[in-house]
Order: structure tokens, then C-alpha cells, then sequence
């Protein structure tokens, strides 16, 4: 069973267009993240969500917008993406108290 | 935020071979994490490190946090090829529960 499942895996779009990546986790932690990974392997943190609660929102363009329908669900939304976007975004979980990471397999997205 | 670098950056050894990547910082962290990332996966979580001076083992692999939880290395002997990897280490603010991450080390180990 996969822990944390994110889809799509790969994206290939336009600039300005909008696009959706899901996230799943069945390990029953309360807490969730999106990350980005740029081109240099660099991990940098966009947005933490407690139990369906935004807990951290870093320096994001407006045009990323996550929801959390439930606490085993964290979506990211992106709206007019730029060619700039184009990176690895890894979604994870992990019990509050530990805060060790769970990662997905990643989501490369391609804007063109 | 808090500040981690890595060193060395790359990384490329022959088999059998010994290694010692280094996560330094100016910052004191509660806890201090390292992950291994391989092509194409998510990081996976190798250790956490929590008291200063601690000493863990892991097979092949030593980690260390320093005395003063600013730093922390890894080291790995008899480096195999199976070692190739991303390896991130991570510090957790001691305010919150913020982790940061370093730059990472690109390891290569050749056959």
C-alpha cells in the first residue's frame, strides 16, 4: 500500500494555464505539507496544513492555492502557471509531535 | 528561518571507499533529520538525531549530531553503489515545528 500518493506524476502545460495536483495519505498523521524541489535538488517548503488547518503559509505566489478537504487529503491548485513553476512538488505527511516526513513520489511539472 | 549547508555539494567515490558529508549551521535545532533521495522517488527518512553528542548507527551508516545541536554529519564506510543518492539533512526549528532543509549532497558511488 502506497503511504503517500500523489497524482499527477508528470505534467506538461502552457504558460497560463491552470493545473491540479492530488494528494493522498492512509497513515492517519494530522499533518500535511507541499514542497518544492527546484532544479539544484533544493527542498523548500510552500504550505503545512494541521488537521484541514493552514499552519504554514511561506512567501507563495497567490496563484498556488492549496485545499485540504479532510485531513488525509491536501491539494495544490495553481492558477496562470509561469515558466518559473516548473519544478518537482513533493507532497508529505507526518505525526505532529515527531515531525519526521513522509514523501509521495513526486510531481514534475513542465511548463512550456 | 534557520540556515543549513551541506558539504560537499557532489560527491563521487569508487566502491569500498570511505565518506563523510557535514550539515552545518549557526542555528541551534531541537532535532536534526537526513534523508536519502533517490532519482525519480520522494526522500526517504534515514535517522533523526535528537540530544547533542548523539551517536547513531544505521549498517554502514554513522550519524552524528553535534555537541551544541548545530551540526551534524554522516558518515558512511565501505561505500557500495547501492549508497548512490540525494542525502538531505533537515533541522527542526526549536521554535515550532518548522523543518528546514539543506542543500544536499550528491553522492555517486561507482562499482
Amino acid at each position: 500500500d502506497t503511504a503517500v500518493s500523489q497524482t499527477p506524476k508528470y505534467l506538461v502545460t502552457q504558460m497560463g494555464n491552470d493545473k491540479s495536483i492530488k494528494c493522498e495519505q492512509n497513515l492517519g498523521h494530522d499533518t500535511m505539507y507541499w514542497y518544492k524541489q527546484d532544479s539544484k535538488k533544493f527542498l523548500k517548503i510552500m504550505f503545512s496544513y494541521n488537521n484541514k488547518e493552514l499552519i504554514i503559509n511561506e512567501t507563495v505566489p497567490n496563484r498556488f492555492s492549496p485545499k485540504s478537504p479532510d485531513k488525509a487529503h491536501l491539494n495544490l491548485h495553481i492558477n496562470s502557471l509561469e515558466l518559473g513553476d516548473s519544478a518537482v512538488y513533493f507532497c508529505a505527511s507526518s505525526p505532529l509531535a515527531s515531525g519526521e516526513l513522509f514523501f509521495g513520489e513526486g510531481s514534475r511539472l513542465t511548463v512550456l | 528561518t534557520q540556515l543549513l549547508e551541506q558539504s560537499p555539494q557532489f560527491l563521487s567515490i569508487q566502491e569500498g571507499e570511505n565518506l563523510t558529508v557535514y550539515c552545518n549551521s549557526s542555528s541551534v535545532f531541537s532535532s536534526l533529520q537526513w534523508y536519502r533521495q533517490e532519482p525519480g522517488e520522494g526522500p526517504v527518512l534515514l535517522v533523526t538525531v535528537v540530544t547533542g553528542g548523539e551517536v547513531k548507527k544505521l549498517k554502514r551508516l554513522t550519524f552524528q549530531f553535534g555537541d551544541a545541536r548545530k551540526d551534524s554529519s554522516l558518515h558512511i564506510t565501505a561505500a557500495q553503489p547501492g549508497d548512490t543518492g540525494l542525502y538531505l539533512c533537515a533541522g527542526k526549528e526549536t521554535s515550532g515545528s518548522r523543518l528546514t532543509f539543506g542543500e544536499g549532497t550528491q553522492l555517486t558511488v561507482n562499482p
